[in-house]
């Protein structure tokens, strides 16, 4: 199984500020490779997919980078509504499998 | 609009069996892979299952494999979860997702729906 390992697990940012969410996998996927945005009680949204393609409807002071193992999701200024769980997955070979989560708290 | 609502969830004994459903509208269902996905209360997001759009092929994790059975009815435009044998690790919030066209990759979600397995 591909082990897909996010880090920071928590990070504690201001309004305004850049932030960047690392994915690692523990082998190669590819481009396969998709972040998710969850808030508390709600199902997961499509941010990226692709690793760097940006799914309709989502603003674009988010974008994602990467290929192979490592990849990047990087809020350019981060907004009130941004404040929420983060998470990627990979999409290159069964078992598909998630990141642990960056939690993306107010300061 | 593409919309997804799941239903069957709810209380269950160790042992014991559901069905969930996901009855999706707003797009050509038959045309598109679905999955199951599970989230335990406070934690990350597991991905149970997944079936492809002519439903000929299933894929499934190996925690649920032989306990669990994805089905689905393309005439009906309806997912299915098939839960037997059931554990109280397997207590959580089960969603289901469509695949984009390309990928399994999940650009529409349902609301969940809770199991709880639990004596």
């Amino acid at each position: 199984d591909i082990q897909m390992t996010q880090s920071p697990s928590s990070v504690s940012p201001s309004v305004g500020d850049r932030v960047t969410i690392t994915c690692r996998a523990s082998q190669g996927v590819s481009s396969w490779l998709a972040w998710y945005q969850q808030k508390p009680g709600k199902a997961p949204k499509l941010l990226i997919y692709t690793a760097s393609s940006l799914q309709s409807g989502v603003p674009s002071r988010f974008s994602g980078s990467g290929s192979g193992t490592e990849f990047t999701l990087t809020i350019s200024s981060l907004q009130p509504e941004d404040f929420a769980t983060y998470y990627c997955q990979q999409a290159s070979s069964f078992p598909l499998t998630f990141g642990g989560g960056t939690k993306v708290e107010i300061k | 609009e593409v919309r997804l609502v799941e239903s069957g969830g709810g209380l269950v004994q160790p042992g014991g069996s559901l069905r969930l459903s996901c009855a999706a509208s707003g797009f050509t269902f038959s045309s598109y892979a679905m999955i199951w996905v599970r989230q335990t209360p406070g934690k990350g997001l597991e991905w149970v299952s997944g079936i492809t759009g002519s439903g000929d092929t299933t894929y499934y994790a190996d925690s649920v494999k032989g306990r669990l059975t994805i089905s689905r009815d393309n005439s009906k435009n309806t997912l299915y979860l098939q839960m037997n044998s059931l554990r109280a690790e397997d207590t959580a919030v089960y969603y289901c997702a469509k695949e984009t066209s390309s990928s399994w990759q999940s650009d529409s979600w349902g609301q969940g729906t809770l199991v709880t397995v639990s004596s």
